[in-house]
Order: C-alpha cells, then sequence, then structure tokens
C-alpha cells in the first residue's frame, strides 16, 4: 500500500521560501503514467491545487502561482517537493502532497502539515 | 472564488438520499469528462470517491454515484449514514492556464 508522508517546518517568515518534501513508500516514484503533487488548504477553506509533477518530469501549476512555485522529483530518495517563495500570510495553510493516475484525480494523500507564515 | 460552484450545505436523514451539484463552464465540466468528487471529515484527508465522473475507486461504497449533464456535475448519495457527515468536493480538469480546479465544497449534515 503506497503511502506518502510530509515533512517540513511549520512556520515560515513573510518573503522567505517554504519548502515542503513528501516521502513516497510502499510503491516507486517512478511509476509509469503517474502524477504525484500538492494540494492545500487555508484554515475553514476549501482545497487549492497547487501543481503537479508528471513521472516523466513534467510540471503543471496553478497560473496564479507559477512565479512563485517550484515541484521537483529527488528520485534517488523517493521523494517529492515543494517550493513555494515570497510566502506572505496568505500561503498560511495545511499543505498536502497527494499522487493519482490522472491529474485531475488524487487517490493517494498524504496526512497534511500545517504551514504558517508570520514574523 | 471558486472556479467551480457548489451549494454551501445539504441535510438529509438516515435512509435517505441527497445529490450535490457542481457546476462549471465548457472549459471545464462540461467539456470532458474529467470530474471527481473527495469526501473529507475534519481533520483528515480528502478521500476519492468519484472519478472520471462516475467512476469509483476500489473500497468506495457503491451508495455514492456520480453524473453530469451539460457544465453541471451531481454526487449522488443514497441510503445516507451518520458517517456520511462530511465536506464533499467536486475538481475538474480545465483547458484554462490552471489544469485543476475545485470547487468551494459543500458540507453534509446527516439530521
Amino acid at each position: 500500500q503506497v503511502q506518502l508522508q510530509e515533512s517540513g517546518p511549520g512556520l515560515v517568515k513573510p518573503s522567505e521560501t517554504l519548502s515542503l518534501t513528501c516521502t513516497v513508500s510502499g510503491d516507486s516514484i517512478n511509476r509509469n503514467n503517474f502524477y504525484w503533487g500538492w494540494v492545500r488548504q487555508p484554515p475553514g477553506k476549501g482545497p487549492e491545487w497547487i501543481g503537479s509533477i508528471f513521472y516523466s518530469g513534467s510540471t503543471y501549476y496553478k497560473a496564479s502561482l507559477k512565479s512563485r512555485v517550484a515541484i521537483s522529483v529527488d528520485r534517488s530518495k523517493n521523494q517529492f517537493s515543494l517550493r513555494v517563495n515570497s510566502v506572505t500570510a496568505a500561503d498560511t495553510a495545511v499543505y498536502f502532497c497527494m499522487g493519482g493516475a490522472a491529474i485531475d484525480a488524487f487517490d493517494i494523500w498524504g496526512q497534511g502539515t500545517m504551514v504558517t507564515v508570520s514574523s | 472564488q471558486s472556479a467551480l460552484t457548489q451549494p454551501a450545505s445539504v441535510s438529509g436523514s438516515p435512509r435517505q438520499s441527497i445529490t450535490i451539484s457542481c457546476t462549471g463552464t465548457s472549459s471545464d465540466v462540461g467539456g470532458y469528462d474529467y470530474v471527481s468528487w473527495y469526501q473529507q471529515h475534519p481533520g483528515k484527508a480528502p478521500k476519492l470517491i468519484i472519478y472520471e465522473v462516475s467512476n469509483r475507486p476500489s473500497g468506495v461504497s457503491n451508495r455514492f454515484s456520480g453524473s453530469k449533464s451539460g457544465n453541471t456535475a451531481s454526487l449522488t448519495i443514497s441510503g445516507l449514514q451518520a458517517e456520511d457527515e462530511a465536506d464533499y468536493y467536486c475538481s475538474s480538469y480545465t483547458t484554462t492556464s490552471t489544469p485543476v480546479v475545485f470547487g468551494g465544497g459543500t458540507r453534509l449534515s446527516v439530521l
């Protein structure tokens, strides 16, 4: 059974970079025709898709975040990562890593990690 | 404002059926059969319950069903149970500059 686990700092200062890692266990991150990605959910609000990376390495991002976001894969560690630059309080949210066989259907989720942007 | 529109809340009694709508445009819901539905209990990650409009992942109860007509997708839950009380979100592939969008969510109360 595939499991995902997010890790990273829970507190980030405004204007700095948010960095999170998702460790994949129970399967290879090189799984054919599979998408890995990130969704965030501000407190009390609905999920927001941030972006995804295809097994081939192609990346897809939410347009309004594209200039600040990068998703990458470390195949040697079976991990993928999220970086969000120049964060503000609006980036405060629970961040989930997820995976699925389609870019729009995610059947594997991490438990989520709360990230607060505050000085 | 979310790209997909859902009612803020719906309610039903045990054993009844309810339907949650998800309205988009021809660039998302209406254009492709790539609509998914998620169930989320408080403090938990979302769980995929419907993909490609009407398909259920393995292990999801057949009390959950999905459909689509034009730019509106629907999730129907039959034989309501107390454990169905949760937030429900739709999502869709889109041909805009953002490939995936979520709805604002619907809180289901089982009275």
